[in-house]
């Protein structure tokens, strides 16, 4: 079964510094893989997926992330954090015969940015 | 873009009462809906998936007959809690995928508060 862990459940950067939150997935199968924004009281935002196509995945407001097999992981970065960027992210996996059958989320992580 | 909306935003009820949630996909035809869980501070909890015309899948631990789902249309799935307690105050969350676009989308949430 897939499973998802996220490194830290907050991280603190300074504005204008790099944003890296970190994503590690088990999976039996080649996985389809997410993350998403939620801001407070809000539902969730799409930031980027990745379906297999490209391992470096470009997603919006300046988001990427690396999908790295070897190691698991699905980091997701920003060169440059902005205020507005402090929210909750989640990684999320699925496994299914389509990219959303059972997505299955990681605890999340609460980013915080600092003027 | 496509929306998926969900009412009430808000509902507080006595315990022992039960909560209707909808959730509508507003521009698109959804043949899947997918419930989720949200404690405070935690991450998506999935419950259940909603396809039209039949009888929902509940992941496991979820009890079907307390978390009533129906999905009578292409564009509306609903959540009942029935006889609803303390403990069943959560955030919950639906998303509606769009199966032309291979896309997902999620709804505001609803804040259920029971007494």
């Amino acid at each position: 079964a897939q499973s998802v862990t996220q490194l830290g459940s907050h991280v603190s950067v300074s504005e204008g510094a790099l944003v890296l939150l970190r994503c590690n997935y088990s999976s039996s199968v080649p996985p389809y893989l997410f993350w998403y924004v939620q801001y407070p009281n809000q539902g969730l935002q799409l930031l980027l997926k990745y379906t297999s196509a490209a391992t470096l995945v470009k997603g919006i407001n300046g988001f990427e992330a690396e999908f790295k097999k070897s190691e698991t992981s699905f980091h997701l970065t920003k060169p440059s954090a902005h205020m507005s960027d402090a929210a909750e992210y989640f990684c999320a996996v699925s496994e299914g015969i389509t990219s959303y059958d059972k997505v299955i989320f990681g605890p999340g992580t609460s980013l915080s940015v600092i003027p | 873009g496509a929306v998926v909306s969900q009412h009430p935003s808000w509902v507080i009820c006595k315990s022992g009462t039960s909560v209707k949630i909808e959730c509508r996909s507003l521009d698109f035809q959804a043949t899947t809906m997918f419930w989720y869980r949200q404690f405070p501070k935690q991450s998506l909890m999935l419950m259940a998936t909603s396809n039209e015309g039949s009888k929902a899948t509940y992941e496991q631990g979820v009890e079907k007959d307390k978390f009533l789902i129906n999905h009578a249309s292409l564009t509306l799935s609903t959540l009942t809690v029935t006889s609803a307690h303390p403990e069943d105050s959560s955030f919950y969350i639906c998303s509606a995928r769009n199966a032309a676009s291979d896309t997902q989308y999620f709804g505001p949430g609803t804040r259920l508060t029971v007494l």
